[in-house]
């Protein structure tokens, strides 16, 4: 398996601009999760969904976000307008079952917004 | 908030097992350790995780002291390939969220 991909690997883009990062789970895993990494705030997670269905949203920072599972095999994280307080190296993750196990994660998506 | 304490960095020379400390006081008897790790610019690796009692894979052992107030992360043989962020982590039984703290720093010098 490829494991968790992610795209793009690296995005740059204005203030104000719409940014969708994009995230493909291991096939088979039941659980995605998106974190965000930072200097000052290190890993945080953002939202995950079991079954595609959002779980828990409480660490979105704001309605600028949002998230999306259409189906099993695909994620979006999006941000507008962005802003460059966003910029920040974006992970997605899956897992097999819910609450058991290990993650695993992709190797990011570094966003910078100026 | 992380309900773990580390140590912010250690070395260790390469070839030498590397001994990676964490306290857990708080732990409640549901919650696992997990042992996560972050190489620079790539995202986090599971290593390895248990409950109660000692656990050992192909990367590394995990020593959990009887009162499961803290435990060891062993890497037998480090290798300069092992320099990474290393994250305690307790997580709740069914849970699926991993709080990361800060991990420590470890540096395998040659």
């Amino acid at each position: 398996d490829a494991g968790v991909i992610q795209s793009p690997r690296h995005e740059v883009t204005e203030m104000g601009q719409e940014v969708t990062l994009r995230c493909k789970p291991i096939s088979g895993h039941n659980s995605l999760f998106w974190y965000r990494q930072t200097m000052m705030r290190g890993l945080e997670l953002l939202i995950y969904f079991n079954n595609n269905v959002p779980i828990d949203d409480s660490g979105m920072p704001e309605d600028r976000f949002s998230a999306k599972m259409p189906n099993a095999s695909f994620s979006t994280l999006k941000i507008q307008p962005s802003e460059p307080r966003d910029s920040a190296v974006y992970f997605c993750a899956s897992s097999l079952i819910a609450g058991v196990g290990e993650q695993y994660f992709g190797p990011g998506t570094r966003l910078t917004v100026t | 908030d992380a309900k773990t304490t580390q140590p912010t960095s250690m070395d260790c020379a390469e070839g030498r097992a590397a001994n990676l400390p964490c306290n857990h006081s708080t732990i409640s008897g549901n919650e696992y350790v997990y042992w996560y790790r972050q190489i620079h610019s790539q995202g986090p690796q599971y290593i390895i995780h248990g409950l109660k009692n000692n656990e050992t894979n192909e990367m590394a052992s995990l020593i959990i002291t009887e009162d499961r107030k803290s435990s060891t992360l062993i890497l037998p043989h480090a290798t300069l390939r092992d320099t990474a962020v290393y994250y305690c982590i307790v997580r709740e039984g069914g849970s699926e969220k991993l709080v990361f703290g800060k991990g420590t720093k470890l540096t395998v010098n040659p």
